[in-house]
């Protein structure tokens, strides 16, 4: 079955500290894998997607096929991450086009 | 170039009767894909349309029901309200209908059913 669980409903950390939002997927085949955003009264936005390999806003995530894993990482913690993260899944081609999300963890920076 | 629109943004309806949403996709985009959005289960996949063909769909009753037309705005529809349709329900719309393409979401459309 394709699933895609993130453990974490609330994660608090403090400005500046590192921050790691896990997300663990069931899929079998090839997935693309996705992180959203949803910053407060905003509409949910792509973060950053696993084939570009890119880091944005400083977030960077590794896909990691052995665990089946795909965690955000960010190594400075900033007020204005506070946000909804989701982890999300897509088959490749066909009929898997569909996202998958995970329930979401809610990032919150302390000051 | 405008983003998604979906109207109306809040709904209040009574168990028992039907609804329709409204979703326009970025200009060029085809494929319009819909997300039920709770707090207890999260984003879940409804359906995606693609030039007006329906090519999946999630894991709903059929009471949810959508379509699209030639000009690629969707609409989706829900029968016989229930108070667990109570949702935020998002649409997304991508250039094409492949998962490479980035996924641009509406606003989302508040439906609350008592």
């Amino acid at each position: 079955a394709q699933r895609v669980t993130q453990p974490e409903k609330l994660l608090s950390v403090f400005k500046g500290a590192p921050v790691e939002l896990k997300c663990n997927y069931s899929y079998s085949g090839s997935p693309e894998l996705f992180w959203y955003v949803q910053y407060s009264r905003q509409r949910l936005q792509l973060l950053l997607r696993h084939i570009s390999r890119e880091s944005i806003k400083g977030f960077t995530a590794d896909l990691n096929k052995g665990e089946t894993s795909f965690h955000l990482k960010k190594p400075f913690a900033q007020e204005e991450d506070s946000a909804m993260y989701y982890c999300a899944l897509s088959g490749q081609g066909g009929a898997t086009n569909k996202l998958i999300f995970g329930t979401g963890t809610l990032l919150a920076v302390q000051p | 170039k405008a983003g998604v629109t979906q109207t109306p943004r809040y709904l209040i309806k009574t168990r028992g009767q039907q609804v329709t949403l409204s979703c326009s996709p970025i200009s060029g985009h085809r494929s319009v894909s819909w997300y039920q959005q709770t707090p207890g289960q999260g984003l879940q996949f409804l359906f995606e349309y693609f030039s007006e063909t329906q090519r999946n769909k999630g894991n709903f009753p059929g009471r949810f029901s959508g379509r699209q037309f030639s000009n690629s705005r969707s609409e989706m529809n829900v029968s016989t309200l229930e108070l667990g349709d109570s949702a935020l329900y998002l649409c997304a719309s991508r250039l094409r209908a492949v998962a490479t393409y980035e996924q641009y979401f509406g606003p989302g459309t508040r439906l609350t059913v008592t």
